[in-house]
C-alpha cells in the first residue's frame, strides 16, 4: 500500500521550453502533496506544499511563476517547470500524505530533468 | 526553525558488522520523526515513524529509537543489500512539512 508514481521518470528538454511532471497516489487519497528538489549528493529541499483544490504554498526562494503546481484531485498533482533553463536541471520528487489521521509522507520515484 | 543533523556522513561496514546511525534534532514541538531509505536515482522509501521519546520500532535488521533530542537507527548484522542513504526527517506541530537531514550513506561490503 501507499504507492506514489511519477511520470515521466526522466526528461530532456531544450532551454526555454516548459515541462510538466505528474505525481499520482495510486492506492490512497492524498489530502496534501509536496514537491521536492534534490541536487547530487544533497538532501531533499521542499519546494512547495499543495492541498487539493487550493493554491500551493511555496517555500521562500522558490519562484511560483516558474514552478506551477496544480492539485486538481485527491490523487493527482502536477508540477510545470516553465521556461526551463539549465540551472533548473535537477531531480524532482513528489510525496503524498493520506491526511490528518496519519502524518507520513510517501514518496514517488522521482523525475530527472535535464535542460540543454 | 527545525534543524536535523545526521552523523556520520558515510559509514562503511563489513557484512555482519552491526552499527548505529545518529539523528540529532531541534524542533518546537515534535509531531513525528521519520526515517527513510534512499537508493541512488530513486525516491525515498518510508521506513519508520516515531512519535514520542522512548518509542522503538523494528523492521528486519533495522531498529529505530527516539529520545527527546535524538534518534538512532541501528543496523544489526547488515547485508550488502542494506547499502543505501538513510535519511532522517522531523515534522513539527505547526504544519505537515518535513525537515530533512543530509543523510548517512551506508556501504556494506560482502
Amino acid at each position: 500500500g501507499a504507492v506514489v508514481s511519477q511520470h515521466p521518470s526522466w526528461v530532456i528538454c531544450k532551454s526555454g521550453t516548459s515541462v510538466k511532471i505528474e505525481c499520482r497516489s495510486l492506492d490512497f487519497q492524498a489530502t496534501t502533496m509536496f514537491w521536492y528538489r534534490q541536487f547530487p549528493k544533497q538532501s531533499l529541499m521542499l519546494m512547495a506544499t499543495s492541498n487539493e483544490g487550493s493554491k500551493a504554498t511555496y517555500e521562500q526562494g522558490v519562484e511560483k511563476d516558474k514552478f506551477l503546481i496544480n492539485h486538481a484531485s485527491l490523487t493527482l498533482s502536477t508540477l510545470t517547470v516553465t521556461s526551463a533553463h539549465p540551472e533548473d536541471s535537477s531531480f524532482y520528487i513528489c510525496s503524498a500524505s493520506p491526511g490528518l489521521a496519519t502524518y507520513e509522507q510517501y514518496f514517488g520515484p522521482g523525475t530527472r530533468l535535464t535542460v540543454t | 526553525e527545525d534543524q536535523v543533523t545526521q552523523s556520520p556522513e558515510a559509514l562503511r561496514l563489513q557484512e555482519g558488522e552491526s552499527s548505529s546511525l545518529n539523528c540529532s534534532y531541534t524542533v518546537s514541538g515534535l509531531r513525528g520523526l521519520f526515517w527513510y531509505r534512499q537508493d541512488p536515482g530513486k525516491g525515498p522509501e518510508f521506513l519508520f515513524t516515531l512519535y514520542s521519546a522512548g518509542e522503538e520500532k523494528e523492521k528486519e535488521r533495522l531498529k529505530a529509537t527516539l529520545t527527546k533530542k535524538e534518534s538512532f537507527l541501528h543496523i544489526t548484522a547488515p547485508k550488502p543489500e542494506d547499502s543505501a542513504t538513510y535519511l532522517c526527517a522531523v515534522q513539527g506541530m505547526g504544519d505537515y512539512k518535513l525537515s530533512f537531514g543530509a543523510g548517512t550513506t551506508v556501504t556494506v561490503r560482502a
